[in-house]
């Protein structure tokens, strides 16, 4: 079975513009959450979608968004990127999202360098 | 074996020792945590959960101890290798289902 796969690998942006990443998840997963990383403030919790709804929401501002499609798959989207915005941003997929032993898996992330 | 009480961003060990991660979480909520393993250009990778009505579950080469009093989570690693030299988190999943992530702990497996 394939694992999380993420495009763009690496991406190299300039503030003020905007950036879309993908994310497909394991076959059969339904819950696709996003996560930020920096060496700043590490692992934060960006959304979750099930169903092509967002089913939980961190503390990010509203640059930042996201969607799912029927097929699962998700794209993030970040607005008017600042340079602090450089980040990994790591998917992660599950069957449901919401069993207690529903293990996430994790894609390899996004680099985005915003320059 | 080595070990810290505290957290600390890294930990060297010596090949074959057992190694110690501390982790102090915030949520009295929470009832899930996780260890994963995160490796230069990788994702993180799941290594053990426990659930909140455990203290104690082992997997293969691996511990994890939890200590709902003072909120601690620690991750033993037995005879340590050199494919275990990564970054671990800590993670706690709330009643909300939100896993909240550790600052996480550099492990440098010594030849």
């Amino acid at each position: 079975k394939a694992g999380v796969t993420q495009t763009p690998r690496y991406l190299i942006k300039t503030r003020g513009q905007q950036v879309t990443l993908s994310c497909s998840p394991i076959s059969g997963h339904r819950s696709v959450s996003w996560y930020q990383q920096t060496p700043g403030q590490g692992l934060q919790f960006l959304f979750e979608y099930f169903s092509e709804t967002q089913r939980n929401k961190g503390n990010f501002p509203g640059r930042f968004s996201g969607r799912q499609f029927s097929n699962s798959r998700s794209e993030m989207n970040v607005s008017t990127l600042e340079l602090g915005d450089s980040a990994l941003y790591l998917c992660a997929s599950s069957l449901e999202g919401r069993n207690r032993v529903d293990e996430q898996y994790f894609g390899p992330g996004t680099r985005l360098t915003v320059t | 074996g080595e070990s810290v009480g505290l957290h600390l961003p890294t930990l060297s060990v010596q090949e074959g020792d057992n190694s110690i991660i501390n982790c102090a979480y915030s949520n009295s909520a929470s009832d899930y945590f996780i260890w994963y393993k995160q490796e230069s250009g990788k994702g993180p990778q799941f290594i053990i959960d426990i659930r909140s009505n455990m203290d104690k579950r082992q997997g293969q080469r691996v511990t994890v101890l939890l200590n709902k009093t003072v909120k601690h989570l620690s991750l033993q690693i037995a005879a340590t290798q050199p494919g275990d030299s990564a970054v671990y988190f800590c993670a706690e999943r709330d009643d909300d289902y939100k896993l909240s992530f550790g600052a996480g702990t550099t492990v440098t497996v010594r030849a």
